[in-house]
């Protein structure tokens, strides 16, 4: 099984920030990588397909970047709605899986 | 609109069977490709099972192969999994996800709610 690294765990930030999570691949996953945002008691929902594609609807502060085994999820300028686990997932290889998440949080 | 809504989660003895079903709305059933993904405090996301739009084509993850089985009724718009042979680590809320293609999955591009499905005596 592929094995998706999240980092940070969690972050603590401020409205206004740049976010920056990284999801590392142990094995190369070319560029089958999704970002999903999850807030607690929802379903997660898709925010960036293929590494690097805006899901239709998504503001454009959020972005992914990567290929191979590297990838990294940003968001510009953070809103007080973006409160929330974010999880990266690879799909080159069944079984698919998810990265551990990284949970942000307000100062 | 994409509307996805499972039911048929609930308290279950160890050994025990379930039948989920998640009844779709708001896009062409046929043309998607259909996932159930679980989602527990501890181990976070799982992915558990994927059916192609055309229903021929299903897989597993290794932890529930030969108890679970995923199958659709495209006349009814409605996915299934039936959980057979459950354990305490089958709890977890199972939330069905439709992929934008029809025969691969892996990008889940619209969610059900989740049920709650709890393996304990």
């Amino acid at each position: 099984d592929i094995r998706m690294t999240q980092s940070p765990s969690s972050l603590s930030t401020s409205v206004g920030d740049r976010v920056t999570i990284t999801c590392q691949a142990s094995q190369d996953i070319r560029n089958y990588l999704n970002w999903y945002q999850q807030k607690p008691g929802k379903a997660p929902n898709l925010l960036i397909y293929d590494a690097s594609n805006l899901e239709t609807g998504v503001p454009s502060r959020f972005s992914g970047s990567g290929s191979g085994t590297d990838f990294t999820f940003t968001i510009s300028s953070l809103q007080p709605e973006d409160i929330a686990t974010y999880y990266c997932q690879q799909y080159n290889n069944l079984p698919i899986t998810f990265g551990q998440g990284t949970r942000l949080e307000i100062k | 609109e994409v509307q996805l809504v499972e039911s048929g989660g609930g308290l279950v003895q160890p050994g025990g069977s379930l039948r989920l079903t998640c009844v779709a709305s708001g896009f062409r059933f046929r043309s998607s490709a259909m996932s159930w993904v679980r989602q527990t405090p501890g181990k976070g996301l799982e992915w558990v099972s994927s059916i192609s739009g055309s229903g021929d084509l299903t897989h597993y993850a290794d932890s529930v192969k030969g108890r679970f089985t995923i199958s659709r009724d495209t006349s009814k718009n409605t996915l299934y999994l039936q959980m057979n042979s459950l354990r305490a680590s089958d709890t977890a809320v199972y939330y069905c996800a439709k992929d934008p293609r029809s025969s691969s999955w892996g990008v889940f591009d619209g969610w059900g709610l989740g049920t709650l499905v709890t393996v304990s005596s």
